[in-house]
């Protein structure tokens, strides 16, 4: 299966800062998206971006599928978004391969 | 459309009984997947359904789990002979045909003692 890398494992931020989230991937995939995990345990899709530059608000996302990466930028950070960002891949048309996350902390 | 729902939140099973796990998808997608996630690890696949037909099965799927989606509304996921090894978050999803369209439940999280 595809392999998925996320770095940094973690992060910890102070408000208002910004930060910048990897995710490399072993193959070519035709899907990739990007998910935040609060800590109630509720993932919520935050980007689907297979190539391309997307933002959304604070958050945006790059994806260079050519060379197996995609970024995701959050820029002046508020204890919100805190929690673990996953990027997951897919080379077919219904399952996800997930990396490990990344767990941001945002203090005040 | 109240999203995808899960039932129980939490369940704690003793060590050799079996647990069921309900998923309600949002009611205009066809496809249904269940997922796997333990403590500091990203989501593992392990099977779904287009409407009430299961199409793939991750060997993660041990032959003491079974899923189900009659009528292809609603989803059980069926433990038998509960180990530690299953504890974990259970994780239901659904989609419209296309995959970038999932949206994933709050979860179930099982502890087996």
């Amino acid at each position: 299966g595809i392999q998925v890398e996320q770095s940094p494992p973690d992060l910890i931020l102070q408000e208002g800062a910004n930060s910048t989230l990897r995710c490399n991937f072993s193959d070519s995939v035709n899907n990739l998206q990007w998910f935040h995990q609060n800590p109630w345990g509720q993932l919520i899709n935050l980007f689907y971006i297979p190539s391309g530059t997307k933002q959304n608000g604070r958050l945006s996302a790059t994806t260079v599928a050519t060379e197996r990466y995609s970024l995701l930028y959050i820029s002046s950070s508020q204890t919100t978004d805190s929690g673990v960002y996953f990027c997951a891949v897919s080379s077919n048309d219904y399952k996800l391969s997930f990396g490990a996350g990344t767990t941001v902390t945002v203090r005040a | 459309d109240t999203g995808v729902s899960q039932d129980p939140r939490h369940k704690i099973t003793k060590r050799g009984q079996n647990v069921t796990f309900r998923c309600d998808p949002i009611s205009e997608h066809n496809r249904l997947y269940w997922y796997r996630q333990t403590l500091g690890q990203g989501p593992e696949f392990l099977t779904y359904f287009q409407n009430e037909a299961q199409l793939e099965k991750s060997r993660l799927l041990s032959d003491r789990f079974s899923a189900e989606r009659p009528k292809g509304s609603f989803s059980t996921l069926e433990i038998q002979r509960t180990e530690q090894g299953d504890s974990a978050m259970y994780l239901c999803a659904s989609s419209p045909v296309a995959v970038y369209g999932y949206t994933f439940g709050s979860g179930t999280r099982l502890t087996v003692v």
